[in-house]
């Protein structure tokens, strides 16, 4: 069946441009999470969702970062003002257990923003 | 702050040979999970570890969970080019939000 898929896959932006970058769950994934990972780097957690609800967004660096699932399927992240150090790769993984504690996160390709 | 930490960072190591990585993290937890990456790629699971003792293998990988302890191993076994990637483990938090705490990863090269 098909993974997590997320577009575009790359993305270049002038400093101070909005972006928005789109990930499609797994069907039926109730958990959906958005990391970003910086070159060499682990992944570090952004912001998590059961169906359209906002778990979590501890992880959010600055309120430049908006994540929103209204419909419980598809995801955005959008980032306000882009920084340079905004620049990283942005991995969405989505799970489907429901329980408080989620089983396997399913990682999409990511989508690589380059800040200029 | 959970925090975890793995080593070695790098790794080059011959066909053939055995080695182990390892996994250390910093607060209680019961559910560790090692992924895999090859570059520019996504992170690809590996095995899921749930209790104290859980020991799992998959071909020349094996990866064990000492929640006392705070630690984790993946092992390797005579290894080959193809296993070369980024490996990483990551820890669950036992109460609170939903998210993986991921170490540092550790590069893996196997030379011929």
């Amino acid at each position: 069946g098909a993974g997590v898929s997320q577009s575009p896959r790359y993305k270049v932006a002038k400093r101070g441009q909005d972006v928005a970058l789109r990930c499609d769950p797994i069907s039926g994934h109730v958990s959906l999470f958005w990391y970003q990972q910086a070159l060499g780097q682990g992944p570090e957690f952004l912001t998590y969702f059961q169906n359209e609800a906002q778990l979590d967004k501890s992880g959010l660096p600055s309120d430049r970062f908006f994540a929103e699932r209204p419909e419980g399927s598809v995801s955005t992240l959008k980032i306000q003002r882009t920084q340079q150090e905004d620049s990283a790769v942005y991995l969405c993984a989505s799970s489907d257990r429901v329980l408080r504690r989620p089983d396997t996160q399913y990682f999409g390709p990511g989508t690589r923003l380059t800040v200029l | 702050e959970l925090k975890v930490e793995q080593n070695p960072l790098f790794l080059s190591m011959q066909e053939g040979k055995n080695y182990t990585i390892y996994c250390n993290y910093s607060t209680t937890s019961d559910r560790l999970y090692w992924y895999r990456q090859d570059p520019g790629k996504s992170l690809e699971s590996l095995f899921v570890l749930l209790s104290n003792g859980a020991v799992k293998q998959e071909g020349r990988l094996m990866a064990s969970l000492d929640t006392k302890a705070r630690l984790s191993t993946l092992h390797i076994t005579a290894a080959v080019h193809d296993l070369s990637a980024t490996y990483f483990c990551a820890v669950d938090m036992v109460r609170g939000a939903q998210k993986l705490v991921f170490g540092q990863g550790t590069r893996l090269t196997i030379n011929p």
